[in-house]
């Protein structure tokens, strides 16, 4: 079955910096992407998605990468702010189910 | 629109018990899955629904089980509950005729003593 990994469990950013959340995914089939962010007591929230057939794509402050050749993921937000800290998961459509990443805690130090 | 609702959002069980869960999605949205969150494994896939009938399902055991109702509204049930069942149980709504997003619930965490 699929794996999805994060490269690093924790992340601490200064306020204003941009902050890199990487992924790494196993099935070169998967067709779909999508970041979310969790925070304490809450339900993991969309944040943004890219096809397979995209290698970036942007939002509001936030911009994914996706490299299909190392089947790698990377959520980029810019000028971090404190509100911005939360886990951060990714998740690859594998034929009809998502599978999603154990997360990135982002910590934003003011 | 209202978000997707959940309840209970706690819940304490006795080993050997049975619980059920209750999802109700964003209106108009006809899917529903199930998603169990732990810390050591992260998200995993439970079962999906759609239009009352289970269209997907993950790698669990038969004592999770699931409903959708006509109003799309769903149960999941486990029942003999297990030690390793504690853990913050997700439902995700969304709208198949739109795109692949899906909105989350705030959970209910489960807790088996």
């Amino acid at each position: 079955g699929e794996s999805v990994g994060l490269h690093l469990p924790t992340l601490s950013v200064q306020e204003g910096d941009n902050s890199i959340i990487n992924c790494a995914y196993s099935n070169s089939a998967s067709d779909y992407f999508i970041w979310y962010k969790q925070e304490s007591g809450k339900g993991p929230q969309f944040i943004i998605d890219i096809r397979s057939n995209m290698d970036k794509r942007q939002g509001q402050r936030v911009t994914v990468l996706l490299n299909k050749t190392v089947k790698h993921l990377s959520l980029q937000i810019a000028a971090t702010q404190p509100g911005d800290s939360a886990v951060y998961f990714c998740a690859e459509k594998g034929g009809n189910q998502f599978y999603f990443g154990t997360g990135t805690s982002l910590t934003v130090i003011p | 629109k209202a978000g997707v609702t959940q309840t209970p959002r706690y819940l304490i069980k006795t080993r050997g018990q049975q619980v059920t869960l209750s999802c109700s999605p964003i209106s108009g949205h006809r899917s529903v899955s199930w998603y169990q969150q732990t810390p050591g494994q992260g998200l995993q896939f439970l079962f999906e629904y759609f239009s009352e009938t289970q269209r997907n399902k993950g790698n669990f055991p038969g004592r999770f089980s699931g409903r959708q109702f006509s109003n799309s509204r769903s149960e999941m049930n486990v029942s003999t509950l297990e030690l390793g069942d504690s853990a913050l149980y997700l439902c995700a709504s969304r709208n198949p005729g739109s795109s692949y997003e899906q909105y989350f619930g705030p959970g209910t965490r489960l807790t088996v003593t």
